[in-house]
């Protein structure tokens, strides 16, 4: 099994809603990513878990909470987000941590992403 | 600073082709350079990975090369298909004591009948 799973794969909340964003894998990777990503743009790092517990967290606003309540599962809680905060958002895993030394070649797995549209 | 570099931006080829993308990268010290294909609305998919002292790797039709002295990677595509039509991402990681990944802002692939 080489999937990463997301849900929902759309979501429309208004900017005093409270929702949150699931990711899922089963292959046993220890390091998992969320990414946000806009149209015609890459994905751009928000948040990295290694071994369960937050290693980057790259200056992501407080509305964007990230929880790893156990090794397969990653969630993203949103609250009083804003309309630019639409984007597609990604959910990755891998073996190790991508690029920590010289010998890890760890491909990160994408999910299949979350289309977020804040009103 | 950091950087990634794709070529060209956006391309259009006639199905059956060949073509090839570019990354000029940076990053430094250099861990390992992957290749994703991401559809629209759809998370990437990995495509190659190489470390420093790999120079060629193949996935069916596609082929990366890397020069890790010239710090740049191509992409090649053999007979493409209409479905090759995707963004395709140069990443590369950085070999420090933490995380260090670059994304290159893709090249837009276009295949015409």
């Amino acid at each position: 099994d080489t999937e990463v799973t997301q849900t929902p794969k759309h979501l429309v909340m208004g900017m005093t809603n409270k929702k949150s964003l699931k990711c899922e894998q089963h292959m046993g990777h220890r390091a998992m990513y969320w990414y946000k990503q806009k149209a015609k743009k890459p994905p751009e790092l928000m948040f990295v878990y290694s071994y369960e517990k937050l290693s980057i967290n790259e200056s992501v606003p407080s509305r964007f909470s990230p929880e790893c309540p156990n090794s397969s599962l990653l969630n993203l809680h949103l609250h009083a987000l804003q309309p630019e905060d639409s984007a597609l958002y990604l959910c990755a895993s891998s073996q190790g941590l991508a690029g920590a030394s010289p010998s890890r070649t760890d491909t990160q797995y994408f999910g299949p992403g979350t289309r977020l549209t804040v009103l | 600073k950091n950087q990634v570099e794709q070529s060209p931006q956006s391309l259009i080829i006639l199905e059956g082709k060949n073509c090839t993308l570019q990354c000029n990268y940076t990053v430094s010290p250099f861990s390992n350079l992957r290749w994703y294909k991401q559809d629209t609305g759809r998370g990437p998919v990995s495509l190659t990975i190489m470390t420093f002292s790999e120079n060629t790797k193949s996935n069916g039709r596609y082929t990366a090369t890397l020069d890790a002295d010239t710090k740049q990677s191509s992409l090649h595509i053999t007979a493409s298909q209409l479905s090759d039509s995707a963004s395709y991402i140069c990443v590369v990681s950085g070999r420090t004591g933490g995380f260090k990944t670059i994304f290159g802002a893709g090249t837009r692939l276009f295949v015409k009948a």
